[in-house]
């Protein structure tokens, strides 16, 4: 059982490239979302989506993009990235409801020069 | 918008005593979750323990056990003979009540744990 998969681990961008961060589950979690962990401000919202088809922002938003297209998958695109967004990235799923856990992968570090 | 605080940003506490890791939040809700979460070295978030907000009872698991103040808004973590692999980030989570918005986890800045010999 893979869990939550992450990839790229790590990745360098430049001022202005644009990629995407790719999460996968397989466990059939309805609720996903993306955070960032920067030094000393634990980690924040970047978007979330509770479903196939709908997403909404968190406390984070600026410069990037999410769909979910499929329960699976929910990718997150750096549209033109850049130094502010170096930082850690973290994927989360979860059912619904407050009592289940989120499971974590195991992030990707960003560096942009 | 609800705050997690955590005020110690980081604890040392030598091997096979107890540590206790505090953590503070605000909220108007009745019914909510809170959550430990490690992070060693490797990155991974890993959960520790869970308190759900209508249970009176504290929280245990091995040697991780909570205290739980609701009034208060307090949810403290306390492990028990610490060993060297407890040595991480301890991030306290809040999350929110279902519905009417995200569904996701409000963190702490996060408590450093050293472990001393």
């Amino acid at each position: 059982n893979a869990g939550v998969t992450q990839t790229p681990k790590f990745q360098v961008l430049k001022t202005g490239q644009s990629m995407t961060l790719q999460c996968a589950q397989d466990m059939n979690h309805e609720y996903m979302s993306w955070y960032r962990q920067d030094p000393g401000m634990g980690l924040r919202l970047i978007h979330y989506s509770v479903g196939a088809g709908i997403t909404d922002q968190g406390e984070v938003p600026n410069g990037y993009n999410v769909s979910r297209s499929t329960t699976e998958d929910f990718p997150l695109r750096l549209l033109s990235a850049a130094p502010s967004q170096t930082s850690v990235y973290f994927c989360a799923s979860t059912r619904q409801g407050r009592r289940s856990p989120l499971h974590f992968g195991n992030g990707t570090r960003l560096t942009v020069t | 918008a609800q705050t997690v605080t955590q005020s110690q940003p980081e604890m040392s506490v030598q091997e096979a005593e107890t540590v206790t890791l505090s953590c503070t939040y605000d909220t108007s809700e009745s019914d909510y979750y809170l959550f430990w979460y490690k992070q060693p070295p490797s990155r991974q978030m890993i959960l520790v323990i869970r308190q759900e907000a209508y249970k009176q009872q504290n929280a245990t698991e091995n040697r991780f056990s909570v205290n739980f103040q609701k009034a208060a808004k307090s949810f403290s973590l306390k492990i028990s003979d610490s060993q060297l692999g407890d040595a991480a980030m301890y991030f306290c989570a809040y999350r929110r009540p279902a519905g009417g918005g995200a569904d996701g986890l409000t963190f702490g800045k996060g408590t450093h744990l050293i472990i001393q010999p």
